[in-house]
């Protein structure tokens, strides 16, 4: 069964930092492009960020490139999301997704940024 | 970046009755290999979205036939033909022509 289960997700305060994590399983992992696709309360997804099977490329929306990174360790199946200098509109549930289009997402992980 | 903008922002169906929605892009979806990026999404209430057409007309494993896309370069559209009340959610529309990759503002779809 494919299986993928975000975490990290946490209460931070603005300018802080978080790494969220997707642990993947039940698929070849490093066959897949993979996304992390954001949700802000009462709103619509926002994609965020995607990195190849390799991890030779990445792309990033502009509100994150260079307080966002993506990567990935294709030997321990996993997903990651550095995320610095926190800001309130980053407030959201953060979904790590599979493949290009994003075919295939977990539950989610809950981000809140408040003071 | 492409803006997509969906109509309506929302819809009450009768269980059995057919639905449709729209979503226009900026600009058009379809690239030099022949192929539309462009991709239907369903969100139901609780649950991460599910991927429902890509190629703006192929529908993805699983998703039964009731659900159709259709359309081509800058407007397109997805009908349910005769709508369950599990088809309950937020549909939204994707584009993955160029990044960043953009989703419009949704569809939320009511059962009388």
């Amino acid at each position: 069964e494919v299986q993928l289960v975000e975490s990290g997700g946490d209460l931070v305060q603005p300018g802080g930092s978080l790494r969220l994590s997707c642990a993947a399983s039940g698929f070849t992992f490093n066959s897949y492009w993979m996304n992390w696709v954001r949700r802000a309360p009462g709103k619509g997804p926002e994609w965020v960020a995607n990195i190849k099977e390799d991890g030779s490329e990445s792309y990033y929306v502009d509100s994150v490139r260079g307080r966002f990174t993506i990567s990935r360790d294709n030997a321990k199946n996993s997903l990651y999301l550095q995320i610095n200098s926190l800001r309130a509109d980053d407030t959201g549930v953060y979904y790590c997704a599979r493949g290009w289009p994003p075919s295939f997402w977990g539950q989610g992980t809950l981000v809140t940024v408040s003071s | 970046d492409v803006v997509l903008t969906q109509t309506p922002l929302s819809l009450s169906v009768t269980p059995g009755q057919a639905a449709s929605f729209s979503c226009k892009s900026s600009q058009s979806l379809l690239k030099s290999d022949g192929k539309t990026y462009f991709f239907w999404y369903v969100q139901r209430p609780g649950q991460p979205p599910n991927l429902l057409i890509y190629e703006a007309s192929k529908r993805f494993s699983g998703v039964p036939d009731r659900f159709s896309g259709s359309g081509s370069g800058t407007d397109f559209t997805l009908t349910i033909s005769r709508v369950e009340a599990e088809d309950v959610g937020v549909y939204y529309c994707m584009q993955g022509f160029q990044y960043p990759l953009t989703f419009g503002g949704g569809t939320k779809v009511e059962i009388k």
